[in-house]
């Protein structure tokens, strides 16, 4: 059974901090999405990447927030200068069906 | 704005209770909708995705029907196990690999 893998599981930084998260994707699949779950709240759609090109994002993934396919396997979200109302589970998908276990981001 | 969502948001069973839950959508733009389950620490398992006004599938003990018409699906799962116990997510979408909508999700704890 395929399956995404996400690091690290936990990431606790200090407001201001950067920060980046990794997903690995099902190597043979085309499209990829980060989603975050804050607290209590529903999970949301972040971002979808296709063909290396942003393809859809929200209004939640401002300037601070960027992705990358760097090297064709790992899948990044980074976070340029963390605020504390990013404090969430942020969860890769490789195409609808196939979510990585998150990482719980603590900003402080 | 589209608005996903279920009910109940928490629901205490008997092992061997059967149980349904519900998850509303907008009913136009339809393209899928999908069910996962989420247990705790683990990564969202991809239960159902269904795309055509009534559709029925099954998995074992759980099932699940869609209304495109009025906007609903239901998750049925016969004779609970404690093993059952996590969180059903529903989820929509309107284009082919568009993003996903979730609703809130419902917990569902089976006692023994």
């Amino acid at each position: 059974e395929p399956e995404v893998t996400q690091t690290p599981s936990h990431q606790v930084t200090q407001m201001g901090q950067e920060v980046i998260l990794r997903c690995v994707p099902i190597s043979n699949h085309l499209y990829f999405y980060w989603y975050r779950q804050i607290l209590g709240q529903k999970v949301e759609f972040l971002v979808s990447f296709y063909n290396n090109e942003i393809s859809e994002k929200s209004e939640i993934f401002d300037d601070q927030f960027s992705v990358e396919r760097p090297d064709g396997s790992n899948f990044t979200l980074k976070i340029r200068s963390t605020k504390l109302e990013d404090s969430a589970m942020y969860f890769c998908a490789s195409s609808e069906q196939y979510f990585g276990p998150g990482t719980r981001l603590t900003v402080t | 704005i589209l608005n996903v969502e279920q009910s109940p948001q928490s629901l205490h069973v008997q092992e061997g209770d059967s149980t349904n839950f519900t998850c509303s959508f907008p009913s136009s733009n339809f393209y899928a909708l999908h069910w996962y389950r989420w247990e705790t620490a683990k990564s969202p398992e991809a239960l159902f995705v269904m795309t055509l006004n009534g559709d029925e599938k099954k998995k074992g003990r759980i099932s699940a029907t869609l209304n495109t018409k009025e906007g609903y699906s239901y998750l049925y799962i016969k004779g609970s196990q404690p093993e059952d116990s996590a969180t059903y997510l529903c989820a929509f979408r309107f284009t082919s690999y568009g993003k996903l909508t979730f609703g809130q999700g419902t917990i569902l704890t089976v006692h023994p």
